[in-house]
Protein backbone atom coordinates (compact mmCIF):
# COMPACT_ATOMS: atom_id res chain seq x y z
CA UNK A 1 0.00 0.00 0.00
CA UNK A 2 1.39 3.67 -0.84
CA UNK A 3 1.42 5.52 1.78
CA UNK A 4 1.05 9.70 1.33
CA UNK A 5 2.19 11.36 4.16
CA UNK A 6 1.30 15.48 4.20
CA UNK A 7 3.21 18.59 5.70
CA UNK A 8 3.10 20.64 7.79
CA UNK A 9 0.56 19.07 9.63
CA UNK A 10 -1.14 22.92 10.33
CA UNK A 11 -0.13 25.94 8.48
CA UNK A 12 -1.31 29.21 10.11
CA UNK A 13 -1.12 32.10 7.16
CA UNK A 14 -3.17 35.85 6.70
CA UNK A 15 -5.30 36.13 3.89
CA UNK A 16 -3.34 37.00 0.95
CA UNK A 17 -0.47 35.14 2.03
CA UNK A 18 1.19 31.95 -0.26
CA UNK A 19 -0.37 28.54 1.17
CA UNK A 20 2.45 25.86 0.35
CA UNK A 21 1.65 21.93 1.24
CA UNK A 22 3.84 18.68 0.22
CA UNK A 23 2.32 15.46 -0.39
CA UNK A 24 5.22 12.43 -0.20
CA UNK A 25 4.89 9.09 -1.20
CA UNK A 26 6.15 5.91 0.37
CA UNK A 27 6.82 5.01 -3.38
CA UNK A 28 6.36 6.39 -6.89
CA UNK A 29 2.84 8.06 -7.90
CA UNK A 30 2.25 8.00 -11.77
CA UNK A 31 1.09 11.57 -11.87
CA UNK A 32 -1.79 10.81 -13.91
CA UNK A 33 -3.55 9.87 -10.41
CA UNK A 34 -2.44 12.16 -7.62
CA UNK A 35 -5.17 14.74 -6.64
CA UNK A 36 -5.82 16.98 -4.28
CA UNK A 37 -9.51 17.56 -2.16
CA UNK A 38 -10.40 20.39 0.05
CA UNK A 39 -12.69 19.86 3.02
CA UNK A 40 -14.60 22.19 5.28
CA UNK A 41 -16.30 21.31 8.85
CA UNK A 42 -19.68 19.45 8.14
CA UNK A 43 -18.88 19.21 4.52
CA UNK A 44 -17.97 16.86 1.95
CA UNK A 45 -14.53 16.88 0.25
CA UNK A 46 -14.19 18.73 -2.62
CA UNK A 47 -12.02 17.81 -5.60
CA UNK A 48 -9.59 20.62 -6.48
CA UNK A 49 -6.78 18.87 -8.69
CA UNK A 50 -6.34 15.98 -10.68
CA UNK A 51 -3.78 14.22 -12.55
CA UNK A 52 -1.39 16.30 -10.51
CA UNK A 53 -1.57 19.15 -12.03
CA UNK A 54 -5.16 20.02 -13.59
CA UNK A 55 -8.17 22.12 -11.67
CA UNK A 56 -11.76 21.06 -11.50
CA UNK A 57 -14.56 22.30 -12.94
CA UNK A 58 -14.72 25.61 -11.07
CA UNK A 59 -11.61 25.68 -9.10
CA UNK A 60 -10.05 29.03 -9.26
CA UNK A 61 -6.61 29.39 -10.57
CA UNK A 62 -4.76 30.39 -7.36
CA UNK A 63 -5.22 26.45 -7.21
CA UNK A 64 -1.85 25.07 -8.64
CA UNK A 65 -0.93 21.45 -8.51
CA UNK A 66 2.54 19.97 -9.31
CA UNK A 67 5.35 17.40 -8.64
CA UNK A 68 6.11 13.79 -9.86
CA UNK A 69 7.53 10.39 -8.58
CA UNK A 70 7.08 10.49 -5.05
CA UNK A 71 6.97 14.40 -4.52
CA UNK A 72 3.49 16.62 -5.26
CA UNK A 73 2.77 20.32 -3.99
CA UNK A 74 -0.57 22.06 -4.02
CA UNK A 75 0.43 25.89 -3.77
CA UNK A 76 -2.19 28.83 -3.46
CA UNK A 77 -1.34 31.32 -5.09
CA UNK A 78 -3.16 34.08 -2.70
CA UNK A 79 -5.20 32.44 0.24
CA UNK A 80 -9.25 33.87 0.23
CA UNK A 81 -11.06 33.84 3.20
CA UNK A 82 -13.04 30.42 1.87
CA UNK A 83 -9.53 29.02 1.99
CA UNK A 84 -9.36 28.18 4.88
CA UNK A 85 -9.83 24.54 5.55
CA UNK A 86 -8.22 21.02 5.65
CA UNK A 87 -6.76 19.51 2.08
CA UNK A 88 -6.24 16.18 1.69
CA UNK A 89 -3.97 14.63 -0.92
CA UNK A 90 -4.91 11.13 -3.03
CA UNK A 91 -3.84 8.36 -5.27
CA UNK A 92 -6.11 6.69 -6.77
CA UNK A 93 -5.89 3.96 -9.29
CA UNK A 94 -7.22 0.38 -8.38
CA UNK A 95 -6.41 0.70 -5.14
CA UNK A 96 -6.06 4.55 -3.51
CA UNK A 97 -4.78 6.01 -0.47
CA UNK A 98 -5.59 9.43 1.04
CA UNK A 99 -2.71 11.41 3.47
CA UNK A 100 -3.61 12.89 6.45
CA UNK A 101 -4.81 16.25 5.73
CA UNK A 102 -2.94 19.68 6.14
CA UNK A 103 -4.84 22.15 8.21
CA UNK A 104 -4.76 25.58 6.56
CA UNK A 105 -5.93 27.85 9.29
CA UNK A 106 -6.00 31.82 9.90
CA UNK A 107 -2.85 33.42 11.68
CA UNK B 1 -26.52 17.85 -12.93
CA UNK B 2 -24.93 15.23 -11.57
CA UNK B 3 -25.99 14.38 -7.87
CA UNK B 4 -25.40 11.94 -5.54
CA UNK B 5 -27.78 11.15 -2.69
CA UNK B 6 -27.15 8.84 -0.02
CA UNK B 7 -29.07 7.27 2.42
CA UNK B 8 -29.77 8.94 6.02
CA UNK B 9 -28.26 7.97 9.26
CA UNK B 10 -27.89 4.64 11.41
CA UNK B 11 -27.63 3.59 14.66
CA UNK B 12 -26.22 -0.03 15.05
CA UNK B 13 -25.32 -2.17 18.11
CA UNK B 14 -21.78 -3.92 17.44
CA UNK B 15 -21.67 -6.97 15.91
CA UNK B 16 -24.74 -5.90 13.81
CA UNK B 17 -24.48 -5.10 9.81
CA UNK B 18 -24.96 -1.66 7.79
CA UNK B 19 -25.99 -1.08 4.47
CA UNK B 20 -25.79 2.50 3.38
CA UNK B 21 -27.33 3.60 -0.12
CA UNK B 22 -26.32 6.37 -2.84
CA UNK B 23 -27.95 7.31 -5.73
CA UNK B 24 -26.43 8.86 -8.75
CA UNK B 25 -28.22 10.60 -11.02
CA UNK B 26 -27.15 13.52 -14.17
CA UNK B 27 -25.30 11.30 -15.99
CA UNK B 28 -23.98 7.97 -17.82
CA UNK B 29 -24.47 5.90 -14.87
CA UNK B 30 -22.23 3.16 -16.57
CA UNK B 31 -19.61 5.55 -17.40
CA UNK B 32 -18.06 6.30 -14.00
CA UNK B 33 -17.13 3.67 -10.90
CA UNK B 34 -18.29 4.59 -7.26
CA UNK B 35 -16.21 4.65 -4.46
CA UNK B 36 -16.36 4.55 -1.04
CA UNK B 37 -14.55 6.55 2.19
CA UNK B 38 -15.32 7.25 5.49
CA UNK B 39 -14.04 9.59 8.12
CA UNK B 40 -14.06 8.94 11.80
CA UNK B 41 -14.82 11.86 14.33
CA UNK B 42 -12.14 14.13 14.05
CA UNK B 43 -9.97 11.97 11.51
CA UNK B 44 -9.14 12.34 7.80
CA UNK B 45 -10.14 10.71 4.93
CA UNK B 46 -10.07 6.53 4.34
CA UNK B 47 -10.28 4.93 1.34
CA UNK B 48 -12.62 1.82 1.88
CA UNK B 49 -13.08 0.49 -1.65
CA UNK B 50 -14.57 1.19 -5.26
CA UNK B 51 -16.95 -0.78 -7.83
CA UNK B 52 -17.22 -0.34 -11.67
CA UNK B 53 -20.52 -0.05 -12.54
CA UNK B 54 -20.10 -0.63 -15.71
CA UNK B 55 -18.34 -4.60 -15.21
CA UNK B 56 -19.29 -5.35 -11.29
CA UNK B 57 -15.31 -5.23 -10.82
CA UNK B 58 -14.55 -4.61 -6.90
CA UNK B 59 -11.63 -3.54 -4.96
CA UNK B 60 -11.68 -3.19 -1.15
CA UNK B 61 -8.94 -2.27 1.29
CA UNK B 62 -7.26 -4.49 2.77
CA UNK B 63 -7.78 -3.25 6.69
CA UNK B 64 -11.44 -3.81 6.02
CA UNK B 65 -10.40 -7.65 5.86
CA UNK B 66 -13.14 -8.35 3.64
CA UNK B 67 -15.97 -7.04 5.93
CA UNK B 68 -17.37 -4.72 3.09
CA UNK B 69 -19.28 -5.46 0.01
CA UNK B 70 -20.18 -3.50 -2.81
CA UNK B 71 -23.35 -4.02 -5.11
CA UNK B 72 -24.94 -2.13 -7.51
CA UNK B 73 -28.47 -2.06 -8.87
CA UNK B 74 -28.50 -0.52 -12.17
CA UNK B 75 -32.09 -0.21 -12.78
CA UNK B 76 -32.28 2.48 -10.15
CA UNK B 77 -28.80 3.91 -10.38
CA UNK B 78 -27.98 2.62 -7.11
CA UNK B 79 -25.11 1.65 -4.92
CA UNK B 80 -24.87 -0.09 -1.71
CA UNK B 81 -22.16 -0.84 0.79
CA UNK B 82 -22.88 -3.13 3.35
CA UNK B 83 -20.26 -3.36 6.41
CA UNK B 84 -20.23 -6.45 8.36
CA UNK B 85 -19.37 -7.11 11.84
CA UNK B 86 -19.80 -3.66 12.84
CA UNK B 87 -16.93 -2.27 15.97
CA UNK B 88 -16.80 0.68 17.69
CA UNK B 89 -13.84 2.03 15.64
CA UNK B 90 -16.28 1.80 12.43
CA UNK B 91 -18.48 4.77 13.65
CA UNK B 92 -17.85 7.40 11.14
CA UNK B 93 -19.10 9.66 8.18
CA UNK B 94 -19.32 7.08 5.44
CA UNK B 95 -19.59 9.15 1.89
CA UNK B 96 -19.62 7.90 -2.00
CA UNK B 97 -18.56 9.75 -4.61
CA UNK B 98 -18.13 9.49 -8.24
CA UNK B 99 -14.98 8.42 -9.26
CA UNK B 100 -12.72 5.61 -8.57
CA UNK B 101 -9.90 3.37 -10.52
CA UNK B 102 -8.09 6.12 -12.87
CA UNK B 103 -10.90 8.88 -11.92
CA UNK B 104 -10.73 10.96 -9.15
CA UNK B 105 -13.66 11.43 -7.06
CA UNK B 106 -15.27 14.66 -8.54
CA UNK B 107 -18.76 14.73 -7.21
CA UNK B 108 -19.75 13.54 -3.25
CA UNK B 109 -22.63 12.34 -1.61
CA UNK B 110 -23.79 14.31 1.21
CA UNK B 111 -22.59 11.74 3.80
CA UNK B 112 -24.35 9.09 6.09
CA UNK B 113 -23.51 9.22 9.85
CA UNK B 114 -23.17 5.41 11.20
CA UNK B 115 -23.47 5.65 15.15
CA UNK B 116 -21.90 2.09 16.90
CA UNK B 117 -22.95 1.53 20.46
CA UNK B 118 -24.32 -0.72 22.57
Amino acid sequence: EIVLTQSPGTLSLSPGERATLSCRASQSVSSSFLAWYQQKPGQAPRLLIYGTSSRATGIADRFRGSGSGTDFTLTISRLEPEDFAVYYCQQYGRSQTFGQGTKVEIK
Amino acid sequence: QVQVVQSGAEVKKPGASVKVSCKASGYSFGSYPITWVRQAPGQGLEWMGWISVHSDDTNDAQHLQGRVTLTIDPSTRTVYMELRSLRSDDAAVYYCARGGGISALDYWGQGTLVTVSS
